[in-house]
C-alpha cells in the first residue's frame, strides 16, 4: 500500500492568515492526489484534484501544488468557515489511501 | 445534480453481516463511465476505502477487507450495495459512498454519511 504522511496534524492559525499543509506519499503517485475538506459532523468534500486542479465552486483561495512525492495544499487568506480538517488521498494505486488529517482551527 | 443517500441498520451484531445501500439520484450508474465506492471512517483508523465498482460491474477492493467485502450493482433501482461479513466491533465506523471519476476509484461526490455501530 502507499503511505500518505500528513503534517501537521493540527494548527491553528489567525482569519485572513496563510497556511500551509503538506503529504508525503511513500512512493511517486505519478500526481494522483487529491485534497478533501471535513467540516464537522459533514462528509469530506473534494476541493483539488490531480495535485493541483481546483474543484467546480471551490473559492480561489484554496491551491495545491508539488509533484512525484512531495505535495501541499494552501489556504492563501485563511477564513472562518475554513475551519475543517483537511485530508490528502492519492489514487495512483490501489488500494486507495489517505494522510492522517490536519485539523485547522482559528487562533 | 448528482447527490448519493446511504441507507441501512444503524446496529449490527458481532459476527453478523452489515449490509448498507446507496441510493443515486441526478444520474445513471450504469450509462457513465464512472467507479461507485464505499469508504468508512473511525476514530482509530482514520479514512479508509472499503472497495468499489466500475459501472461494467468489475469490483476493486481494499486487500485488508477482500475477504469480507461484497460490492453490486442494482441498476434497475439506481443504487449499489455494500455487503460486510463476520463484523466486530473494529467494524464500527461511519460508512460513506462516493462517485469516482477515473483514475479515481472513489472521490466525489460522498454521501452524507451513516453511523454503523457493531455490538450486542
Amino acid at each position: 500500500d502507499i503511505q500518505m504522511t500528513q503534517s501537521p496534524s493540527s494548527l491553528s492559525a489567525s482569519v485572513g492568515d496563510r497556511v500551509t499543509i503538506t503529504c508525503q506519499a511513500s512512493q511517486d503517485i505519478n500526481n494522483f492526489l487529491n485534497w478533501y475538506q471535513q467540516r464537522p459532523g459533514k462528509a469530506p468534500k473534494l476541493l483539488i484534484y490531480d495535485a493541483s486542479n481546483l474543484e467546480t465552486g471551490v473559492p480561489s483561495r484554496f491551491s495545491g501544488s508539488g509533484s512525484g512525492t512531495d505535495f501541499s495544499f494552501t489556504i492563501s487568506s485563511l477564513q472562518p468557515e475554513d475551519i475543517a480538517t483537511y485530508y490528502c488521498q492519492q489514487y495512483d494505486d490501489l488500494p486507495l489511501t489517505f494522510g492522517g488529517g490536519t485539523k485547522v482551527e482559528i487562533k | 445534480q448528482l447527490q448519493l443517500q446511504e441507507s441501512g441498520p444503524g446496529l449490527v451484531k458481532p459476527s453478523e453481516t452489515l449490509s448498507l445501500t446507496c441510493t443515486v439520484s441526478g444520474g445513471s450508474i450504469s450509462t457513465t463511465s464512472y467507479y461507485w465506492g464505499w469508504i468508512r471512517q473511525s476514530p482509530g483508523k482514520g479514512l479508509e476505502w472499503i472497495g468499489s465498482i466500475y459501472h461494467t460491474g468489475s469490483t476493486y477492493y481494499n486487500p485488508s477487507l477482500k475477504s469480507r467485502v461484497t460490492i453490486s450493482l442494482d441498476t434497475s433501482k439506481n443504487q449499489f450495495s455494500l455487503r460486510l461479513t463476520s463484523v466486530t466491533a473494529a467494524d464500527t465506523a461511519i460508512y460513506y459512498c462516493a462517485r469516482g471519476i477515473p483514475p479515481a476509484a472513489a472521490d466525489r461526490p460522498w454521501g452524507q454519511g451513516t453511523l454503523v455501530t457493531v455490538s450486542s
